[in-house]
């Protein structure tokens, strides 16, 4: 069965960066986009971006534009996501997410696949 | 961006009853809208897709339509085990949006 499988929590300093891992099981991941959503205490999801695993290509929220960086390594069937210059209003749950429906057919934008979450607190 | 408004923001309601929860796009989403529910401490779980598409295992008393712009989500019969928070999702724009949630309580 499909499973999303992620790093552990982090705690950084301020101007930090953090690092999420995110291994998938049940599936290939060069046969689906995948994305990172974001949730701050309280708050609802918010869309970082998604890489194309198969191609690596990648397309990010205006918001992150320059301080994130999503990548992959098809070998271990795992997608990263890199965070730069940390501020307090970083801290969040990252999550990762499997679009619905595979790259070569029609897909959808729904996440049906997510992984647990890693909470990242940035505290000085 | 597409904004998302979700309605209402918190509902008290009791084990079977109907429940209605409203999602209104900012511009024109076609059917690029999704329903999640979510419990504390854990991801979203993805309900309905392309606005009224089940997705496989959820139960049948979650059913979703639109109205234009505007996106309803209903449990037909509230079970205990539905007390969560649900948002709404476009995926018609980037960045994808979501609503800022309804909490289902207790009553």
């Amino acid at each position: 069965q499909e499973q999303l499988v992620q790093s552990g929590a982090e705690v950084k300093k301020p101007g930090a960066s953090v690092k999420v891992s995110c291994k998938a099981s049940g599936f290939i991941i060069t046969g689906y986009y995948m994305h990172w959503v974001r949730q701050a205490p309280g708050q609802g999801p918010e869309w970082m971006g998604w890489i194309n695993p198969n191609s690596g290509g990648t397309k990010y929220a205006q918001k992150f534009q320059g301080r994130v960086t999503m990548t992959r390594d098809t070998s271990i069937n795992t997608v990263y996501m890199e965070l730069s210059s940390l501020t307090s209003d970083d801290t969040a749950v990252y999550f990762c997410a499997r679009e619905k429906g595979l790259m070569s057919a029609v897909t959808t934008g729904a996440f049906d696949y997510w992984g647990q979450g890693t909470l990242v607190t940035v505290s000085s | 961006d597409i904004q998302m408004t979700q309605s209402p923001s918190s509902l008290s309601a009791s084990v079977g009853d109907r429940v209605t929860i409203t999602c209104r796009a900012s511009q024109n989403i076609g059917t690029y809208l999704h329903w999640y529910q979510q419990k504390p401490g854990k991801a979203p779980k993805l309900l309905i897709y392309s606005a009224s598409s089940l997705q496989s295992g959820v139960p049948s008393r979650f059913s979703g339509s639109v109205s234009g712009t505007d996106f309803t989500l209903t449990i037909s019969s509230l079970q205990p085990e539905d007390f969560a928070t649900y948002y709404c999702q476009q995926s018609s724009n980037t960045p994808g949006t979501f609503g800022q949630g309804t909490k289902v309580e207790i009553k």
